[in-house]
């Protein structure tokens, strides 16, 4: 089945550390992928995408490149800030035309002064 | 914002008991989904609905139920609440562009916590 695996945090930086979230899939066909922040108290939304293979999507300083050979949609930034502490999750879109998102675990950053 | 209001924020209710949250939207997006939110297991999708009355179950849908009378309105029922179902409950809605087309992005409401004793 399709499913995202990303890996365990909690993930506790010190500010303007560099940051790496992994994030790998598994699906059949080419899904498009997504990275959702949630912020204390709040809902999830929407980080950046990549529709198909090579693609980066960019915001807010986070990039994550969709790679087809490694199957990974791996999060980083290069300089992190208190304000980026929060849940991070990886998600696909289910190739052929999907309105359900699957969800990877979700991991916690805490950015220290 | 997708302006979602989820309704009650906060509940504590008792094990046998029914219990109903509520989901309003006023973009008129055509998707409404239910998730859970777990330590351990990220979201998981509950229900979701494609359109007024028609709806359709997620991966974990035992022990809940929905309905969709209006396109603004989405309610998530627990017939007998189970402290299983003690959780955060998210909302969200999304319009793909098409049948067929990658739902490429969803909004969140913030969140009904759940308390079942």
């Amino acid at each position: 089945g399709n499913s995202v695996t990303q890996m365990e945090g909690p993930v506790t930086l010190s500010e303007e550390a560099f940051l790496t979230i992994n994030c790998t899939y598994t699906a059949t066909g080419y899904p498009s992928l997504f990275w959702y922040v949630q912020y204390p108290g709040e809902g999830l939304q929407l980080l950046l995408k990549a529709t198909k293979a090579d693609d980066k999507g960019s915001n807010k300083g986070f990039e994550a490149t969709y790679r087809k050979e490694t199957t990974s949609f791996h999060l980083e930034k290069g300089s992190v800030q208190v304000s980026d502490s929060a849940v991070y999750f990886c998600a696909l879109s289910r190739p052929g035309g999907s309105e359900k998102l699957v969800f990877g675990k979700g991991t916690k950053l805490t950015v220290n002064p | 914002d997708a302006g979602i209001t989820q309704s009650p924020r906060h509940k504590v209710t008792e094990t046998g008991t029914p219990v109903t949250l509520r989901c309003h939207q006023t973009e008129n997006h055509r998707y409404m989904y239910w998730y859970r939110q777990d330590p351990g297991h990220g979201l998981r999708l509950i229900h979701y609905s494609y359109g007024v009355k028609d709806t359709d179950k997620g991966e974990v849908s035992d022990g809940y139920s929905v309905s969709r009378s209006k396109t603004e309105d989405f309610l998530l029922t627990l017939e007998s609440a189970t402290s299983s179902q003690t959780s955060v409950y998210f909302c969200a809605t999304s319009n793909p562009a098409g049948r067929g087309a990658t739902n490429e992005k969803l909004f969140f409401g913030s969140g009904t916590q759940l308390s079942v004793l």
